[in-house]
C-alpha cells in the first residue's frame, strides 16, 4: 500500500507560467510534508516544507499548500524557470515513527 | 558546514558478490543516517534508518544490512548481490532541531549507481 502517491509522473510547462505539482497521501499520522527536487545522478535536496497545522507554506517562488480534509497537497512554481527542470518528490513525515515516507516523483521540464 | 561523502559514485558487481557502500557525514553530532534506493522510474524507497551508533531499524526484508560502526558512519552491505539489487542507492542525514526544530529535513549525499550483472 503506497502512502504517498504522485499521479503525474511527469509535467510540461512553458517558462513563465505556473507549474503546478500535485501529491495525494493516506496516512493521517504524517505530521510534516516536504518537497524535494532532484537532479539526475545527484541526491535529492530540500525545497519547501509545511506543517499539519498549516495549509499554506510560501518561499520565493515556491508555495505549498495543503488540504488536509482531502489529505491532498500541492506545490506551485511560479514564475516557472528552465532551471527548475527536476524530478520532484513529495514525502511526508510521521514524527512518532521518526521517517519520511517518499511519493514516486514528478519529472517536470520547463520549456524556453 | 555539513557535508555528507558517499562512495563509490558507480560500481558494476556481479551476481552473487559481495557488497560495501560507505557515507559519512561532516560537520554535525548524532545525527539521523539514512539508506535509500531509488530503482529505475521509482521513487525513494527507505531501507534502514540508524538513531545512533550499533542502532538499525530495517525497512524492507532483503538481502542487504546495514551497520553504524561510528557515530558519522552508516555503511550498507551484502553478502550475495541479487540482479534485483541495482540501483541508485542514497544517504541521507537528519539532525533535531536544524531549521525546521525536528528531524523531517534529510540532507543528501550524491548516491552510488549500483549495477548488478
Amino acid at each position: 500500500d503506497q502512502q504517498v502517491k504522485q499521479n503525474s509522473p511527469s509535467l510540461s510547462v512553458q517558462e513563465g507560467r505556473i507549474s503546478i505539482l500535485n501529491c495525494d497521501y493516506t496516512n493521517s499520522m504524517f505530521d510534516y510534508f516536504l518537497w524535494y527536487k532532484k537532479y539526475p545522478a545527484e541526491g535529492p535536496t530540500f525545497l519547501i516544507s509545511i506543517s499539519s497545522i498549516k495549509d499554506k507554506n510560501e518561499d520565493g517562488r515556491f508555495t505549498v499548500f495543503l488540504n488536509k480534509s482531502a489529505k491532498h497537497l500541492s506545490l506551485h512554481i511560479v514564475p516557472s524557470q528552465p532551471g527548475d527542470s527536476a524530478v520532484y518528490f513529495c514525502a511526508a513525515y510521521n514524527t512518532n515513527a521518526g521517517k519520511s515516507t517518499f511519493g514516486d516523483g514528478t519529472t517536470l521540464t520547463v520549456k524556453p | 558546514s555539513q557535508t555528507i561523502h558517499q562512495w563509490p559514485a558507480t560500481l558494476v558487481q556481479p551476481v552473487g558478490s559481495p557488497l560495501s557502500l560507505e557515507c559519512t557525514v561532516e560537520g554535525t553530532s548524532n545525527p539521523n543516517l539514512y539508506w535509500y534506493r531509488q530503482a529505475a522510474g521509482r521513487g525513494l524507497q527507505l531501507l534502514f534508518y540508524s538513531v545512533g551508533i550499533g542502532q538499525i531499524s530495517s525497512e524492507v526484508p532483503q538481502n542487504l544490512s546495514a551497520s553504524r560502526p561510528q557515530d558519522r558512519q552508516f555503511i550498507l552491505s551484502s553478502k550475495k548481490l541479487l540482479l534485483s539489487d541495482s540501483g541508485f542507492y542514497l544517504c541521507a542525514w537528519s539532525v533535531f532541531g536544524y531549521r525546521t526544530g525536528l528531524y523531517n529535513e534529510q540532507f543528501f549525499g550524491p548516491g552510488t549507481r549500483l549495477t548488478v550483472l
